[in-house]
């Protein structure tokens, strides 16, 4: 299993471009989520996916989007990127919703100028 | 919004020795925790987790403790090797989300 990929891996916008960080798992997982990571203040949800069609706000929800068409795929957009999205994105995603492991991707980190 | 703290942001010790790594969570209603280990330029890897029916749990070389009664979650790693000088971070799911800590940074001295 490849686990849980993303692409890409680092990416640079200028302020109001549009883009889509990909995420993909290969292990079946029914929970896939989005977080950004931002120093000193730990790991931030985002959005997140309980199942396919399934979709739900975290703590961090504004200016970006999420679908779940697919168990496998969870990617997540910005509509119009700010300077203040300049952050590392990590997909995560797990069995089950509730009490189980997390598995995470490698990461892609985003500047916006 | 939940706060889970740790109380060392950095924390140094020497090869060989115990390694103690403390959280605070914040949520009672929190029954899953888990610890993450993050080197540099990667994501987060899961090590070890612990339900809220337990209050000790032992992997290979980590032992995790809960104490509910104060919310305080502890790692402890047992004979510290250079390869283990990373970021932790602990993790508490209340619900359908977790609610990470900001971190510790731990550098083993060789």
């Amino acid at each position: 299993n490849a686990g849980v990929t993303q692409t890409p891996k680092f990416q640079v916008l200028k302020t109001g471009q549009s883009m889509t960080l990909q995420c993909a798992q290969d292990m079946n997982h029914e929970y896939m989520s989005w977080y950004r990571q931002d120093p000193g203040m730990g790991l931030r949800l985002i959005h997140y996916s309980v199942g396919a069609g399934i979709t739900d706000q975290g703590e961090v929800p504004n200016g970006y989007n999420v679908s779940r068409s697919t168990t496998e795929d969870f990617p997540l957009r910005l509509l119009s990127a700010a300077p203040s999205q300049t952050s590392v994105y990590f997909c995560a995603s797990s069995y089950q919703t509730k009490g189980d492991t997390q598995y995470f991707g490698p990461g892609t980190r985003l500047t916006v100028l | 919004g939940e706060s889970v703290g740790l109380h060392l942001p950095t924390l140094s010790v020497q090869e060989g020795d115990n390694s103690i790594i403390n959280c605070a969570y914040s949520n009672s209603a929190s029954d899953y925790f888990i610890w993450y280990k993050q080197e540099s330029g990667k994501g987060p890897q899961f090590i070890i987790d612990i339900r809220s029916n337990m209050d000790k749990r032992q992997g290979q070389r980590v032992t995790v403790l809960l104490n509910k009664t104060v919310k305080h979650l502890s790692l402890q790693i047992a004979a510290t090797q250079p390869g283990d000088s990373a970021v932790y971070f602990c993790a508490e799911k209340p619900g359908n989300q977790f609610y990470f800590g900001t971190g510790t940074s731990l550098t083993v001295i060789p």
